[in-house]
């Protein structure tokens, strides 16, 4: 199993500003991912973030509005730039330990 | 890459009854299949899974089955309880190539009274 603490879990953002999401897991994991939930939406992933190396973007996410760090084998930190209302949603952390694991979530609201 | 469809989006069952929720998946080297249940304001919960070498397992009320020959996997929830009120989503990853999961939109699962 694997514990992941998330913060902040909700913010209430003006647009054109940016807002760092930080995860902290509680054991080493190869792999992080980032995942957004639209309002009564599902997952879509974001990116996955391996330590050492530049993320990993699906199609429709760009480093530029969304730049990950994973400094270390246990913390990594997804930004969220130049926010406009449309990125109001949920930021999700994970980690595949076998089993996914995740973050209680963000909730970011953008005005 | 890996495309995963779920239906339905919305089901209403009578308490006590069955639930069956279905998935297909395009990408042929998938080989884990989880099914999460999400609560209101909570983060996504593991249920139930299945690895491409079982064709089906169940877990007291809770059973999902595979065929890899069809790319399609199914959950089925029996003698269902109010608590099984969610929204449940599925989701394909191939373990040991890149361990990201791609998720289904999601069934929101309403138990009847």
């Amino acid at each position: 199993s694997a514990v992941i603490s998330q913060k902040p879990s909700r913010d209430i953002c003006q647009r054109g500003t940016s807002l760092t999401i930080q995860c902290q897991v509680d054991s080493q994991v190869t792999m992080m991912f980032w995942y957004r939930q639209q309002p009564g939406q599902s997952l879509t992933l974001i990116a996955t973030a391996n330590q050492g190396s530049e993320a990993t973007y699906e199609s429709g996410f760009v480093i530029d509005k969304f730049p990950i760090s994973r400094p270390n084998l246990t913390f990594s930190t997804l930004t969220v730039s130049n926010m406009s209302p449309e990125d109001s949603s949920i930021y999700l952390c994970s980690v595949n330990t076998g089993e996914l694991f995740f973050g209680e979530g963000s909730r970011l609201t953008v005005l | 890459g890996e495309n995963v469809e779920q239906h339905p989006s919305t089901l209403s069952v009578q308490e006590g009854d069955s639930a069956v929720i279905k998935c297909t998946y395009s990408d042929s080297a998938s080989n884990y299949f989880p099914w999460y249940k999400q609560e209101l304001g909570k983060r996504p919960q593991l249920i139930i899974d299945i690895r491409s070498n079982v064709g089906e397992k169940k877990d007291q009320r809770i059973a999902v089955t595979l065929n890899k020959t069809a790319k399609h996997f199914s959950l089925h929830i029996t003698e269902t309880q109010p608590e099984d009120s969610a929204v449940y989503f599925c989701a394909a990853s191939s373990m040991n190539r890149d361990d990201k999961i791609i998720f289904g939109k999601g069934t929101r699962l309403h138990i009847l009274p």
